[in-house]
């Protein structure tokens, strides 16, 4: 079993319409959780994070962390045809000793929002 | 406006044939990684710096070095090449220690192994 499952897509989805991302995991030892998107040709650049379990809102964005379900997702209301990317989670347990930020990424959800 | 510049942004190298790829950064991070992105798949950590101090992953190939000659400037070197190493590469910076989650990452540079 991966780390990190996420299912690749693609997602199309028309404009204005409720977006859910989900990502899985097994490694109960998780505690930061970050979301990153991924223009075309672009590197990834964060979007939201999350320490431990929780909701957390930024605009039209929201990320939900249930760490009893090793689960979390990223909804994305009012969606636009600027959201299409690829957004990717990733997680890590601790940024302290030798890891200093070793992230986890899934594989990335490929979304299309269609106008 | 401060970033994460690679280069370059292609690169062609024939099997076997030493190649490197450039990063280099205007964030004064303390922390540069390297990632591997193959298609459809999740970036891999490769190593990261540390100011000087180097951190290679356990299953990084030894086919794969890299060289922070100062803050700014960040370099992957792959040796021999092989076909199986075609993939983007991702240059990545972090202030570290608990704002090691958020990463800035450069535009990646896409190899191809012929």
């Amino acid at each position: 079993q991966k780390e990190v499952e996420q299912d690749p897509g693609p997602l199309s989805v028309p404009e204005g319409a409720i977006v859910s991302l989900n990502c899985t995991y097994s490694n109960s030892a998780f505690q930061y959780f970050m979301w990153y998107r991924q223009y075309s040709r672009k590197g990834p650049e964060l979007l939201m994070y999350t320490y431990s379990s929780g909701n957390k809102e930024d605009g039209r964005f929201t990320a939900q962390v249930d760490k009893s379900s090793k689960y979390i997702s990223l909804f994305i209301r009012d969606s636009q045809p600027s959201d299409s990317a690829t957004y990717l989670c990733a997680m890590s347990n601790s940024f302290y000793g030798g890891s200093q930020g070793n992230l986890i990424f899934g594989k990335g959800t490929k979304l299309s929002v269609k106008p | 406006d401060a970033m994460v510049i690679q280069n370059p942004r292609y690169q062609v190298t024939q099997f076997g044939k030493p190649v490197t790829l450039s990063c280099s950064q205007t964030l004064n991070h303390n922390v540069m990684y390297w990632y591997q992105q193959k298609s459809s798949q999740a970036p891999k950590l490769l190593f990261h710096y540390y100011d000087k101090d180097f951190n290679n992953e356990a299953d990084t190939p030894d086919n794969f070095q890299s060289r922070r000659p100062n803050t700014s400037f960040c370099f992957l070197d792959i040796r021999s090449p092989g076909l199986g190493d075609a993939a983007m590469y991702l240059c990545a910076t972090s202030r570290g220690g608990t704002s090691s989650y958020e990463q800035y990452f450069g535009p990646g540079t896409r190899l191809t192994v012929t």
